[in-house]
């Protein structure tokens, strides 16, 4: 199984900021690497699919980079709306597996 | 517009069952893998089970394997978890959801499971 690392766990950060969250996989697994908000009471939703393509609707001061073990997702601009926790998910292999999660607090 | 319905949620006696519904309207359901991903009360999220557009393949996580039976009816445009000897440790919100490729596209709002007895 893979096991994906996010860092941080937990972020307090100021509207207009630049916020960056990261994730590490236990072992390469190309671009095949997904980004989902969940906001509080709510369920996921989808931002950004293998890696680097914004999936539709998703505004876009979110975005994303990496492929083999490091991913980035990057915020630019920070809005109070984006306060939620954020996880990143392999489909490289079976079982598909998620991040722990990364809580941002907006100040 | 895609909406995900799941439905069959409840409290259940550990080492009881419960069958999980999901209702999809607003794309083609027969042209996706459908999955199923559960959350713990104040956890993380963990990837259950997939599922082929025809029913011909199906994946799951090791903790609910020969407990967890997903399937779909595409004539019906719904995709079911029947859930067999249910573990304290199953009790969590269970979220269906849409993947055209790998990533999950669309999500439901989810059921709550609660074993305890």
């Amino acid at each position: 199984e893979i096991v994906l690392t996010q860092s941080p766990d937990f972020q307090s950060v100021t509207p207009k900021e630049k916020v960056t969250i990261t994730c590490r996989a236990s072992q390469s697994i190309g671009s095949s690497l997904h980004w989902y908000q969940q906001k509080p009471d709510q369920s996921p939703k989808l931002l950004i699919k293998y890696a680097s393509q914004s999936f539709s609707g998703v505004p876009s001061r979110f975005s994303g980079s990496g492929s083999g073990t490091d991913f980035t997702l990057t915020i630019n601009s920070l809005e109070a709306e984006d306060a939620a926790t954020y996880y990143c998910h392999q489909s490289s292999s079976l079982p598909g597996t998620f991040g722990q999660g990364t809580k941002l607090e907006i100040k | 517009e895609v909406q995900l319905v799941e439905s069959g949620g409840g409290l259940v006696q550990p080492g009881g069952s419960l069958r999980l519904s999901c209702a999809a309207s607003g794309f083609t359901f027969s042209s996706y893998w459908m999955s199923w991903v559960r959350q713990a009360p104040g956890k993380g999220l963990e990837w259950v089970a997939n599922i082929k557009q025809d029913g011909s393949e199906k994946y799951y996580v090791d903790s609910v394997k020969g407990r967890f039976t997903i399937s779909r009816d595409n004539a019906k445009n719904s995709l079911y978890l029947q859930m067999n000897s249910l573990r304290a440790e199953d009790t969590a919100v269970y979220y269906c959801a849409t993947s055209q490729t790998g990533n999950l596209d669309y999500w439901g709002q989810g059921t709550l499971v609660t074993v305890s007895s």
